[in-house]
């Protein structure tokens, strides 16, 4: 199973919104909604922001926000904040594998 | 509120084994919901899953393709951990070393990590 795509970096202005793209197959990202989104700060545990395509778990801003259109998925953060730089990573389920990563996105916030 | 601890050496030589602990508080390794990881990130490889076990009556184990030959996951139940071995190592398998928990309250999500353990191959 390969690894979902995602573009390496992104960045922002301080207020501004960052989307961040996740590219699957039919096999995965197509088929399944079951899309999760994290939030990496190097050296921190990352964190789980975003599961079944839009859903967040309790504590996460709703500036951070999920969508999905065919085989790609998105993640968006409006109103970017200093703290929202980090890396991040999209994850979809794909049947036999349970779980298939992306290639994570570095967003820096200018 | 759940934790998870890891423990293990941060350098392993060539050809030998990577054994890594993961130590869990607030939940357990036996849960009838929860499944539990190892993942590990390099910059060639990125973020990568390796194998979980869990308990759904019997225990289970999965592993990725990529190391299927040289993985084993453990469950321990005495002490609450889970533990991976990783054998034959090559420098390939220099990384930060990730244990994760599934929750079982959605499909294939992580809620749960531990900071991380770096491992050297070297």
């Amino acid at each position: 199973q390969s690894a979902l795509t995602q573009p390496p970096s992104a960045s922002g202005s301080p207020g501004q919104s960052v989307t961040i793209s996740c590219t699957g197959t039919s096999s995965d990202v197509g088929r399944y909604d079951y899309v999760s989104w994290y939030q990496h700060h190097p050296g921190k545990a990352p964190k789980l922001i975003i599961y079944d395509v839009t859903k967040r778990p309790s504590g996460v801003p709703d500036r951070f926000s999920g969508s999905k259109s065919g085989n790609t998925a998105s993640l968006t953060v409006s109103g970017l904040q200093a703290e929202d730089e980090a890396d991040y990573y999209c994850m979809s389920n794909a049947g036999k594998d349970p779980y298939v990563l992306g290639t994570g996105t570095k967003v820096t916030v200018l | 509120q759940v934790q998870l601890r890891q423990s293990g050496p941060g350098l392993v030589k060539p050809s030998q084994t990577l054994s890594l602990t993961c130590a869990i508080s607030g939940d357990s390794v036996s849960s009838s919901t929860s499944v539990w990881n190892w993942l590990r990130h390099s910059p060639s490889r990125g973020l990568e899953w390796l194998g979980r076990t869990y308990y759904r009556s019997k225990w289970y184990n999965d592993y990725a393709g990529s190391v299927k030959s040289r993985i084993t996951v453990s469950p321990d139940t005495s002490t609450n951990q889970f533990s991976l071995q990783l054998k034959s190592v090559t420098p390939e398998d220099t990384a930060v070393y990730y244990c994760a928990r599934d929750p079982g309250y959605a499909i294939s999500i992580f809620d749960i990590w531990d900071q991380g353990t770096m491992v050297a191959v070297s």
